[in-house]
């Protein structure tokens, strides 16, 4: 299994620029979830899915799309960038939402710069 | 609403010597806790967590977490640093549909 892969690792945009961050896993995970690391602030919930055709918002979803027409896909959709959406990165996906807590498994993350 | 402190952004440590990072919760019901540790340049990687049962909970590369109810700590300690050990450790908490929200981080230094 290649687990949670993300691509791109690196992009740098101009204010008002779009693009999507691809974020796929392979382990038949129900549960994918963004998020983004800024410095001193931990990793904070963009969106979340539980499963094909169902996504919710996390903490700081403003300036973020999610869609899930698959299990093992999950992109991010910055329609129109802004520097303060430069950041780090993170998609994770764990088996399911129910019964025993199970373990999120992290991408390697993509670094994306705004100017 | 749940949150979780990392209290030390710094802790450096010598090599075999023990080390604890340190992490407090709040959250209302049974609280899921995790550690994370974060490389160079790589995504989080998961170390071990809490769910129920025995207080102290044993994960990866002989790390190992005291849950303590009272004190709402779960803190991280290992017997015998190792310079490889060097990282930034995430403490977080699991609220219901898997959202996990984390603390600020401490970088953890080995010093040879």
């Amino acid at each position: 299994n290649a687990g949670v892969t993300q691509t791109p690792k690196f992009q740098v945009l101009k204010t008002g620029q779009s693009m999507t961050l691809q974020c796929a896993q392979d382990m038949n995970h129900e549960y994918m979830s963004w998020y983004r690391q800024d410095p001193g602030m931990g990793l904070r919930l963009i969106h979340y899915s539980v499963g094909a055709g169902i996504t919710d918002q996390g903490e700081v979803p403003n300036g973020y799309n999610v869609s899930r027409s698959t299990t093992e896909d999950f992109p991010l959709r910055l329609l129109s960038a802004a520097p303060s959406q430069t950041s780090v990165y993170f998609c994770a996906s764990s088996y399911s939402i129910t019964g025993d807590q199970e373990t999120q498994y992290f991408g390697p993350g993509t670094r994306l710069l705004v100017l | 609403a749940q949150s979780v402190a990392q209290p030390e952004d710094q802790v450096n440590v010598a090599e075999g010597n023990p080390l604890t990072v340190k992490c407090t919760y709040s959250v209302s019901g049974n609280p899921y806790l995790f550690w994370y540790v974060q490389y160079p340049n790589r995504g989080l990687q998961f170390l071990l967590k809490y769910i129920t049962g025995d207080n102290l909970v044993k994960g990866s590369y002989g790390f190992e977490a005291e849950f303590n109810k009272s004190q709402t700590s779960f803190h991280l300690k290992k017997p015998s640093a190792l310079v490889s050990d060097s990282a930034l450790y995430f403490c977080a908490v699991e609220s219901s549909a898997r959202q996990l929200t984390f603390g600020s981080g401490t970088q953890l230094t080995v010093l040879p």
